[in-house]
Parts: C-alpha cells; sequence; structure tokens
C-alpha cells in the first residue's frame, strides 16, 4: 500500500479564484495520476507523471495544469475557478501496475 | 464498444449470499486486471489484483478471470451490509493506460 496524502479535503470558493490541490506520497512512486469524479459518475484521468519533470494530460480535457519538480508532490492548479469546475478531484499513486488513491478533495466552487 | 464494461447495477443480494460481480473488456493484449471498492463519497480502494487465467481468493473475495473471454469476475461470499459499495473493475491496456468501468453498485440488505 502507499500512503497517499490530499489537501485540502474540502474547498469552497468562489468563481475566478486560484486554487492548488496538494497531492504528496511518501513511497517514491515513480507514477502519479490526477482524476476527477462527479457524484455516482466515472473517474476520468485529467493528469499524469511517469517522473521528475514528466507530466501528461489524461483523456478528459482539462483547464487545470500540474507539475512534477519532486517524486513525491504532484500539485494540480486551477488558475480561474469556475462552477463547471465543481468536483472531486482524486490522486494515485503507482508502485508497479497497482494504483492507490488518496482521500481526495470535494472542490466546490460558487 | 467501451474499453472496460460493466452492468451498473445496482445489484441486490441478502446478507450472507454470494454477490457476483461482473466485468468484460475489449482489449486482447491486457494483461493486468483489478477490482476497487469505492463508498459514497470515499475515493477506491484496491481489494483484488489478478494477472492469471484462473482464480485468485483472498478472504470472502475470489477474482476470476478468463483472458479467451475477456472476462473478469469478483464473487463476494457471505456479503455482508458493509459490502455495499460500488465495485470498480479496472484493466491494464497494454499502453500502460488503466481503464475503469463505470462500475458496479452492490446492495447487501439483511
Amino acid at each position: 500500500e502507499a500512503d497517499i496524502y490530499q489537501t485540502p479535503r474540502y474547498l469552497v470558493i468562489g468563481t475566478g479564484k486560484k486554487i492548488t490541490l496538494e497531492c504528496s506520497q511518501t513511497m517514491g512512486h515513480d507514477k502519479m495520476y490526477w482524476y476527477q469524479q462527479d457524484p455516482g459518475m466515472e473517474l476520468h484521468l485529467i493528469h499524469y507523471s511517469y517522473g521528475v519533470n514528466s507530466t501528461e494530460k489524461g483523456d478528459l480535457s482539462s483547464e487545470s495544469t500540474v507539475s512534477r519538480i519532486r517524486t513525491e508532490h504532484f500539485p494540480l492548479t486551477l488558475e480561474s475557478a469556475r462552477p463547471s469546475h465543481t468536483s472531486q478531484y482524486l490522486c494515485a499513486s503507482c508502485p508497479g501496475d497497482e494504483q492507490f488513491f488518496g482521500p481526495g478533495t470535494r472542490l466546490t466552487v460558487l | 464498444q467501451k474499453e472496460v464494461e460493466q452492468n451498473s447495477g445496482p445489484l441486490s443480494v441478502p446478507e450472507g449470499a454470494i454477490a457476483s460481480l461482473n466485468c468484460t473488456y475489449s482489449d486482447r493484449g491486457s494483461q493486468s486486471f483489478f477490482w476497487y471498492r469505492q463508498y459514497s463519497g470515499k475515493s477506491p480502494e484496491l481489494i483484488m489484483s489478478i494477472y492469471s487465467n484462473g482464480d485468485k481468493e483472498d478472504g470472502r473475495f475470489t477474482a476470476q478471470l478468463n483472458k479467451a473471454s475477456q472476462y473478469v469476475s469478483l464473487l463476494i461470499r457471505d456479503s455482508q451490509p458493509s459490502d455495499s459499495a460500488t465495485y470498480l473493475c479496472a484493466v491494464k491496456l497494454p499502453t500502460d493506460k488503466l481503464i475503469f468501468g463505470t462500475g458496479t453498485r452492490l446492495q447487501v440488505f439483511p
């Protein structure tokens, strides 16, 4: 298993604000992922990274950006939040084949 | 055709019964298969991984894989109300991408 931390767990913010969702893991995993999931709906991959300075967009078009400056840290940033960004954001890391998820950040944009 | 297909349910079973969850996939080159459990409002939790044809048992859970039929299933024996959740099937493609199904909602009633 992996220890994956996400902060904040809940965030309510106004339209137009810049936000950064934090994700960190302590196991030294190279592969990390960001998913977006609306309640009762399927997971959508929005970004992934296979190591430091490596980031790729996922299947779902997203206005967010990510960075991977350190192995343990994979933050996701929204430059200007909108109500359509309201969702649950899940971070995962992968030591090999199996992905392990963090607790998620539930974002509400008013 | 979706890459990973699951019946959305709900699948309702009485306490103590065997719950059978099914998943089909389209890419014959897939080699790694996973089952996740997701409680409402929580993040997915890995419960089983399977790589070879046949059965793999872990406690009350048994994963079954049939690559010829492109079919993977999860059996939950002695189902408990605490097993009520959405079960996600995930398949790793030869491209290293992990594809999640939409999930099957399981309800275990007392």
